[in-house]
């Protein structure tokens, strides 16, 4: 099993519509988990962190579940500035501090 | 304004030529990284440095060196070595947390 697996996509949609992204990981004791977007020939940038109890910002919805591993992001009323590549990301799972490990990412089009 | 920089923004290598690629940060971060990206891949982790005259090899350390003097500074070296250098290099730092990255280097190779 891969360190932070997703799924490659390409994700479609049109706007306003709802869209769910998927990750696993493979490291039981990882510690911490992120998702950043990263927009074309551009750096990712950190979009935002996953708490255990789930969390939101907005139009988007972050949840994690430890039990299976499992990280999900969730994008309502998509815009079509959402698109980008998004990457899930873990925190702690290399058994360093502060080492992350990325997921490939999964590419997201929003059409008008 | 508080952040990493990283120059050039694009950077020409001749065949067996060394070059150097330059990140600051300011946001005081005691741990920074170096990581690769080639076009619809992952971020790869080079080398990273958690406290200063300290660093570590990542999953690609190969062909790579980097130092780290200051707190501020973490240049990495593209060796002669690396026979495969073309690539997207990011820069990030970190305190036990998320990592904020730079703008990025992309290296080619005349």
């Amino acid at each position: 099993r891969k360190e932070v697996e997703q799924d490659p996509g390409p994700f479609n949609v049109p706007e306003g519509a709802t869209v769910a992204f998927n990750c696993t990981y493979s490291n039981s004791a990882s510690q911490s988990f992120f998702w950043y977007r990263q927009d074309c020939r551009k750096e990712p940038k950190l979009l935002m962190s996953v708490y255990s109890s789930g969390n939101e910002d907005g139009r988007f919805t972050a949840q994690l579940n430890r039990a299976s591993q499992y990280i999900s992001l969730l994008i309502r009323d998509s815009k079509l500035s959402d698109s980008a590549t998004y990457l899930c990301v873990v925190h702690g799972s290399g058994g360093s501090n502060y080492k992350l490990t990325f997921g490939k990412g999964t590419l997201l089009t929003v059409n008008p | 304004d508080g952040g990493i920089t990283q120059s050039p923004k694009y950077l020409f290598r001749k065949e067996g030529q060394n070059v150097t690629l330059s990140c600051e940060q300011n946001l005081n971060h005691d741990a920074m990284y170096w990581y690769r990206q080639d076009p619809g891949q992952g971020l790869r982790l080079i080398y990273y440095s958690q406290i200063v005259n300290d660093f570590q090899k990542g999953d690609i350390a190969e062909g790579y060196s980097v130092s780290r003097e200051k707190k501020e500074s973490f240049p990495l070296t593209v060796t002669s070595a690396q026979k495969n250098p073309t690539a997207f290099y990011l820069c990030a730092s970190s305190m036990e947390g998320p990592q904020y990255f730079g703008p990025g280097t992309r290296l080619l190779v005349l």
